[in-house]
């Protein structure tokens, strides 16, 4: 059974830094590429990032590029998004998703965790 | 970036009833070798993460109840629910996976009449 736990939210002062962490299982971890999704009450959801399965190629969307880098770690089925210089704006629900294309990238998600939780406030 | 529009926003609907959902890209989600189309819809409900319903427009993920259908091509696209369900309450997003950014759209909530 495929398992995406994400962890490491939580509260954060503006400028300050956080590094999420999604543990997978029930999958061939470094076939597939994974991916941050984000959604917040006012605007939906956001696509954040994405990293393929060797950990080689990586996209970001705009509104993050050059503050959060996605990682991952193979050998312990862990992607991570490190987020600096945090915003009010970036409050959200971050949920970690599994592409479904094996040794690629399609950017659709068949499998998605829980979510964690960011906010972003003084 | 491609931008995708759903309406309505909502939408409420008798149960058994008929629910169409629609999404229109800023440009064509169609790629001319393979002719597929690279849109795919998401349900999420509350307290849940998203959930995988159809990808190349009109391909039911497995276990996807057949109520369930999308339809459209190039820019406009269509989810409908045949026979709304209980269950289905939920909101629906589009998203576009023809190139990065990956965008959605601002989803549409449907509820029961």
């Amino acid at each position: 059974e495929v398992q995406l736990v994400e962890s490491g939210g939580g509260l954060v002062q503006p400028g300050g830094s956080l590094r999420l962490s999604c543990a997978a299982s029930g999958f061939t971890f470094s076939t597939y590429a994974m991916t941050w999704v984000r959604r917040t009450p006012g605007k939906g959801l956001e696509w954040v990032s994405e990293i393929s399965g060797s950990g080689g190629d990586r996209h970001y969307a705009e509104s993050v590029k050059g503050r959060f880098t996605i990682s991952r770690d193979n050998s312990k089925n862990t992607v991570f998004l490190q987020m600096n210089s945090l915003r009010a704006e970036d409050t959200a629900t971050y949920y970690c998703a599994k592409d479904v294309a094996v040794g690629g990238s399609w950017g659709v998600f068949d499998y998605w965790g829980q979510g964690t939780q960011v906010t972003v406030s003084s | 970036d491609i931008v995708m529009t759903q309406s309505p926003d909502s939408l409420a609907v008798s149960l058994g009833g008929r629910a169409t959902i629609n999404c229109k890209s800023s440009q064509s989600l169609s790629y001319s070798l393979n002719n597929k189309n690279y849109l795919v819809w998401y349900q999420q409900k509350p307290g849940q993460p998203p959930k995988l319903l159809i990808y190349w427009a009109s391909t039911r993920e497995s276990g996807v109840p057949d109520r369930f259908s999308g339809s459209g091509s190039g820019t406009d696209f269509t989810l409908t629910i045949s026979s709304l369900q209980a269950e289905d309450v939920a909101v629906y997003y589009c998203q576009q996976y023809y190139t990065t950014p990956r965008t959605f759209g601002q989803g549409t909530k449907v509820e029961i009449k």
